[in-house]
């Protein structure tokens, strides 16, 4: 069983589109996060969500917002696509705690043209 | 605010010759310490941490790890490597931050290269 998936794994759209990404664990976990990789690997954090609490990364435009229906799942909707967007961005779960390593998603690399 | 630093972007090794890669971090309070790796189009995966007690800490596919608080160091080790360990790799830090969550900063990266 997949610990952390998500869909779709590649998305090609245009400018100005609406996409969303889906997110489930089924790990048990508290916490969950969405990571952005850009095209040098560098690994930027875009949002934090415990028990309901949500943490947003203050650089993150808000065309982005996480929605998650329940503890085991966090989305991304992204609004109004730009050419920046274009990444592969990363789910990722823990147990909540500092301790507690991360499990990541395969990620979903996003193209926008 | 904490913070950590891979100062080579690549790293080259002969196989079978030990390796090294670096890891430097900046933080308040404890810090816990992650190493990941990433595969090509793939997600990263978890080889290991270090939470307290001994300063040497093994983690999977025979890598470990030396916490060296006085030189805010964590680097990755491995006696022998494999072509197989071909890949990038990420040290992390997770401090407590004020109000109780716990978000993990990560270093930049460094690209492991082993030569046949």
């Amino acid at each position: 069983d997949t610990a952390v998936s998500q869909t779709p794994k590649y998305l090609v759209t245009q400018m100005g589109n609406d996409k969303s990404i889906k997110c489930e664990q089924n790990l048990g976990h508290d916490t969950m996060y969405w990571y952005k990789q850009d095209s040098k690997k560098f690994l930027k954090i875009m949002f934090s969500y415990n028990n309901k609490e949500l943490i947003i990364n203050e650089t993150v435009p808000n065309r982005f917002s996480p929605k998650s229906p329940d503890k085991a799942h966090l989305n991304l909707h992204i609004n109004s696509l730009e050419l920046g967007d274009s990444a592969v961005y990363f789910c990722a779960s823990t147990a909540g705690k500092a301790t507690g390593e991360l499990f990541f998603g395969e990620g979903s690399r996003l193209t926008v043209l | 605010a904490q913070s950590v630093a891979q100062p080579e972007d690549q790293v080259n090794v002969a196989e079978g010759n030990p390796l090294t890669v670096k890891c430097t971090y900046s933080v308040s309070g404890n810090p816990y310490l992650f190493w990941y790796v990433q595969y090509p189009n793939r997600g990263l995966q978890f080889l290991l941490k270090y939470i307290t007690g001994d300063n040497l800490v093994k983690g999977s596919y025979g890598f470990e790890a030396e916490f060296n608080k006085s030189q805010t160091s964590f680097h990755l080790k491995k006696p022998s490597a494999l072509v197989s360990d071909s890949a990038l790799y990420f040290c992390a830090v997770r401090p407590l931050r004020s109000g109780g969550s716990y978000i993990p900063t990560f270093g930049r990266g460094t690209s492991l290269i082993v030569h046949p």
